[in-house]
């Protein structure tokens, strides 16, 4: 019930394509969903997060898609770029210090 | 401002020794948190502070895993007796209970 389940694995994108990335969770206690780009060598970094008050969220080229009932976020990359190629983590907490994190997407973004 | 800190970015480090890798999170932070990346995969929680205090050490592998927190402030992950298996990035992150975690780059550990 803790686990947040993402997809795909991997994905690659042409330039200017829209990337999607899937996550599915159990427990109706999260409350804040934030996704995480990292790229190689670097820690993880805050993109874009969401509360089940709201079914999207968009800030440029990023958005949420929030599926309460359904239990299902997603994010969209607009027009990716080959600078958007990283690795993304969608993570879910309940609101406590504690954040369950997806297995991680790698995205890259062919030229 | 600043961001997390960590040091040193990289260790290599020969089996059976120990380690020490250090976290200086983001000022006024009360929560901090310690995560395994090992290649390729997700993010493994070791153990979360509040304060000084750990409420949360379930993720630490093994009694090889210790960690402790002074001042609020900086913490410090040690591994003793270190295994091939430990070989992973040691990711740190601050922020405040239930919002946004903030990471640092991260200690990249070779055991050989």
């Amino acid at each position: 019930q803790q686990q947040v389940k993402q997809s795909p694995q991997s994905l690659i994108v042409q330039k200017g394509g829209i990337s999607i990335i899937n996550c599915a969770y159990e427990n109706t206690a999260f409350d804040y969903f934030p996704w995480y780009q990292q790229f190689p060598g670097k820690g993880p970094a805050l993109l874009i997060a969401i509360r089940p008050d709201v079914s999207e969220k968009k800030e440029g080229r990023f958005t949420i898609s929030f599926n309460k009932s359904a239990k299902q976020f997603s994010l969209h990359i607009m027009d990716s770029q080959p600078g958007d190629s990283a690795t993304y983590f969608c993570a879910a907490s309940p609101g406590t210090y504690k954040y369950i994190f997806g297995t991680g997407t790698r995205l890259k973004v062919l030229a | 401002g600043a961001g997390v800190s960590q040091s040193p970015s990289n260790k290599v480090t020969e089996k059976g020794k120990d380690v020490e890798l250090r976290c200086d999170p983001i000022s006024g932070h009360t929560a901090l948190y310690w995560y395994r990346q090992s290649l390729g995969q997700g993010l493994e929680f070791l153990i979360y502070f509040q304060g000084n205090s750990a409420p949360d050490k379930s993720g630490l592998p093994s009694d090889r895993f210790s960690a402790e927190r002074t001042g609020g402030s900086v913490s410090t992950l040690t591994i003793q007796r270190t295994q091939q298996e430990d070989s992973a990035v040691y990711l740190c992150a601050s922020g405040e209970t239930g919002e946004t975690q903030y990471f640092g780059p991260g200690t990249r550990l070779l055991v050989l």
